[in-house]
């Protein structure tokens, strides 16, 4: 089992709707979550962290984390051409000593 | 503004000739990381540095050695690149360890030929 997993994708999103984008982790003593977003060829940028349950907003972007059931998710409102990249999901893991633990990624598609 | 800095943005190297990547920054962060990123994966922690106390991952080869002369930057030498060295190199700084945001420079391409 993947520490952190996420849909591949591609997940295609008409503009002007919701983006929901999933991640589950293995390690049930994580307490920090983080999503990325990565445009192709670029580096990660940090769009949101979220270390309690429930959910966090911030602009257009709404983080959700459910520890009991080790999910975490990024809701993406009013989905903007611009949004369209990868976005990963990173979880502070006690697997490997408080590490960050990186997920593949969701490949995210805007359709105008 | 407050930044991580990558130099070079892209480098080419042949085979087996030592290459090293830079990275600096100016949010005066204790915790400096180096990532290497291929293409569809995951960034890979390669090492990672709480002010002067250098933490090698155990799967990093030996070929990856690193650097930090001073707070503000940090330094990846290869040894003798592989072809299968080819990546992006991710610096990645924050204020302290596991908890805490990561903010990432803009990579470094490494081609080798």
């Amino acid at each position: 089992q993947k520490e952190v997993e996420q849909n591949s994708g591609p997940l295609s999103v008409p503009e002007g709707a919701i983006a929901s984008l999933n991640c589950t982790y293995s390690d049930r003593g994580s307490q920090s979550f983080f999503w990325y977003r990565q445009y192709s060829g670029k580096s990660p940028e940090l769009i949101m962290s979220i270390y309690s349950n429930g959910d966090k907003e911030d602009g257009r972007f709404t983080a959700q984390l459910n520890k009991a059931s080790q999910y975490v998710s990024l809701l993406i409102r009013d989905s903007q051409p611009s949004d369209s990249a990868t976005y990963l999901c990173a979880v502070e893991s006690n697997f490997g000593n408080e590490k960050l633990t990186f997920g593949t990624g969701t490949r995210l598609t805007i359709i105008p | 503004d407050a930044m991580v800095i990558q130099n070079p943005r892209y480098q080419v190297t042949q085979f087996g000739k030592p290459v090293t990547l830079s990275c600096s920054q100016t949010l005066n962060h204790n915790v400096m990381y180096w990532y290497q990123q291929k293409s569809s994966q995951a960034p890979k922690l390669l090492f990672h540095y709480y002010d002067k106390d250098f933490n090698n991952e155990a799967d990093t080869p030996d070929n990856f050695q690193s650097r930090r002369p001073n707070t503000s930057f940090c330094f990846l030498d290869i040894r003798s690149p592989g072809l299968g060295d080819a990546a992006m190199y991710l610096c990645a700084t924050s204020k302290g360890w596991g908890a805490y945001e990561q903010y990432f420079g803009p990579g470094t391409r490494l081609t080798v030929t």
